[in-house]
C-alpha cells in the first residue's frame, strides 16, 4: 500500500527565507507526485505535479519540487518566501487505479 | 472561469438533522469526489462518481450518503448528523477515471457545524 510521510509538523521562516518542505514516499513503483496548498478556511490548490520526465518539477507561486526517486522524496522548495505563503502544505501521491494518498500536512508560518 | 463551486461555505446544523451538502462543476469532469477533512488533518475520501457510477470507500459511515443527478452537480446528504461530522467537506473532480494519476481540482470546502 502506498504511504507518505511529512515529516515537519509545522515549520517556521522568516519572510525572504528559502523553504523546503519534506515529502517521503512508500509505493513499489513510481507514483505520480502532487503538492497541495490549503490557505485557512479554504479548499485545496494545486501547486505542481509530476508525472513522468524532467524530474525537476516548477509550479505556481514561484515553488519548484524535485523528484529523487533514489530517496523515494518529493521535496518542496522556493527561494524566497512570502507572508502569503502561510499555508498548510500536503504532498499526494497516486497511481492508475488507486486514490490519491495524501501526507499528513505540513503547516507553515512566516515570520515579518 | 472554470472551477468547482461549494455551497453552502458554512453549514450550522442540529444533532441528528439531516443536512445537504452541495458541489458543482464547470470542468465538464466526469469524476466527482467527496472528502471529509477534520481540524489539522489531510483530507479522507468518502466516496466518489465516475459519471453515475458510484464508488463508496470501505469505511464510509452509512450515514454519508451521495446523489448526482448530473455532470454539473453532486450533493453530499448526512441522514443524522452526529458531533464527530463536523468538519470541513471538499468536493474534488477530476477529468477521467485514472485514480490518482489523475490531477484533482478542489472547491473551496464546506465548513460544518453539528449543535
Amino acid at each position: 500500500a502506498q504511504s507518505v510521510t511529512q515529516p515537519d509538523i509545522h515549520i517556521t521562516v522568516s519572510e525572504g527565507a528559502s523553504l523546503e518542505l519534506r515529502c517521503n514516499y512508500s509505493y513499489g513503483a513510481t507514483p505520480y507526485l502532487f503538492w497541495y496548498v490549503q490557505s485557512p478556511g479554504q479548499g485545496l490548490q494545486l501547486l505542481l505535479k509530476y508525472f513522468s520526465g524532467d524530474t525537476l518539477v516548477q509550479g505556481i507561486k514561484g515553488f519548484e519540487a524535485e523528484f529523487k526517486r533514489s530517496q523515494s522524496s518529493f521535496n518542496l522548495r522556493k527561494p524566497s518566501v512570502h507572508w502569503s505563503d502561510a499555508a498548510e502544505y500536503f504532498c499526494a501521491v497516486g497511481d492508475y487505479g488507486q486514490n490519491f494518498v495524501f501526507g499528513p500536512g505540513t503547516r507553515l508560518s512566516v515570520l515579518p | 472561469d472554470a472551477m468547482v463551486i461549494q455551497n453552502p461555505r458554512y453549514q450550522v446544523t442540529q444533532f441528528g438533522k439531516p443536512v445537504t451538502l452541495s458541489c458543482s462543476q464547470t470542468l465538464n469532469h466526469n469524476v466527482m469526489y467527496w472528502y471529509q477533512q477534520k481540524s489539522s488533518q489531510a483530507p479522507k475520501l468518502l466516496f466518489h462518481y465516475y459519471d453515475k457510477d458510484f464508488n463508496n470507500e470501505a469505511d464510509t459511515p452509512d450515514n454519508f450518503q451521495s446523489r448526482r443527478p448530473n455532470t454539473s452537480f453532486c450533493f453530499l446528504d448526512i441522514r443524522s448528523p452526529g458531533l464527530g461530522d463536523a468538519a470541513m467537506y471538499l468536493c474534488a473532480t477530476s477529468r477521467d477515471r485514472s485514480g490518482g494519476a489523475e490531477t484533482q481540482y478542489f472547491g473551496p470546502g464546506t465548513r460544518l457545524l453539528v449543535l
